[in-house]
């Protein structure tokens, strides 16, 4: 069966970075994208972008751009997200989700990691 | 704030039926295909709906999708006290090069 499992929880200073892994099984990971959507406490999901476990080609939503940095290891079926400079608002659980193109529609999403920015 | 609008919270009874709107423009809902997505807080999203009125296997058929103009409709019949959970419009916006949210509609099964 499908499943994408995240890393655990972290807890981070303002203006460290952050990485999140996403390990993929149960299907062809270099097939899919790969998108990462963020969700603030009581908000809706916001999509931060995508990459491509095939090529390696990515893009990012303009809000995260110069922040952000998608990467995966098809050796091991893992997509990362760093997201760097972090705020006290990116206190946030950031998802891996699966995407059979670009634009959206993401039928298997990881369980989340929780990411607490707090000095 | 939000590109694409959804109505904050929607109530019905058990067995009764409750649709949900997403109101966009031509650059997002008009043009390109929208997802639902299910969610329990505490849990992930969960898909719904995909391509406006499509269900991903094992979504029962109580769920349906439509499109019309720059809206797009959730429909849920036979309302269950398991459905109660926050409904999201997704859909990709060619203006914004991007994939985009609704705000959420919060479902109350009274």
């Amino acid at each position: 069966q499908v499943q994408l499992v995240q890393s655990g929880a972290e807890v981070k200073k303002p203006g460290a970075s952050v990485k999140v892994s996403c390990k993929a099984s149960g299907y062809t990971f270099t097939g899919y994208y790969v998108h990462w959507v963020r969700q603030a406490p009581g908000q809706g999901p916001e999509w931060m972008g995508w990459i491509s476990p095939n090529s390696g080609g990515r893009d990012y939503a303009q809000k995260f751009q110069g922040r952000v940095t998608m990467t995966r290891d098809t050796s091991i079926n893992t997509a990362y997200m760093e997201l760097s400079s972090l705020r006290s608002d990116d206190t946030a659980v950031f998802y891996c989700a699966r995407g059979y193109t670009i634009f959206g529609s993401f039928d298997f999403w990881g369980q989340g990691t929780l990411v607490t920015v707090s000095s | 704030q939000s590109v694409l609008t959804q109505p904050p919270s929607v109530s019905a009874a058990p067995g009764q039926k409750v649709t949900i709107s997403c109101s966009g423009s031509n650059s997002n809902t008009g043009n390109n295909y929208v997802s639902w997505y299910q969610q329990i807080p505490g849990t992930a999203p969960k898909l719904l709906i995909y391509d406006n009125d499509k269900r991903p296997s094992g979504i029962p058929d109580r769920f349906s999708g439509s499109k019309s103009g720059t809206s797009a409709t959730l429909g849920i019949t036979g309302l269950q006290t398991g459905d109660e959970a926050d409904y999201y419009c997704e859909t990709w916006d060619s203006s914004l090069s991007g994939v985009v949210f609704g705000g959420g509609t919060k479902l109350i099964v009274l």
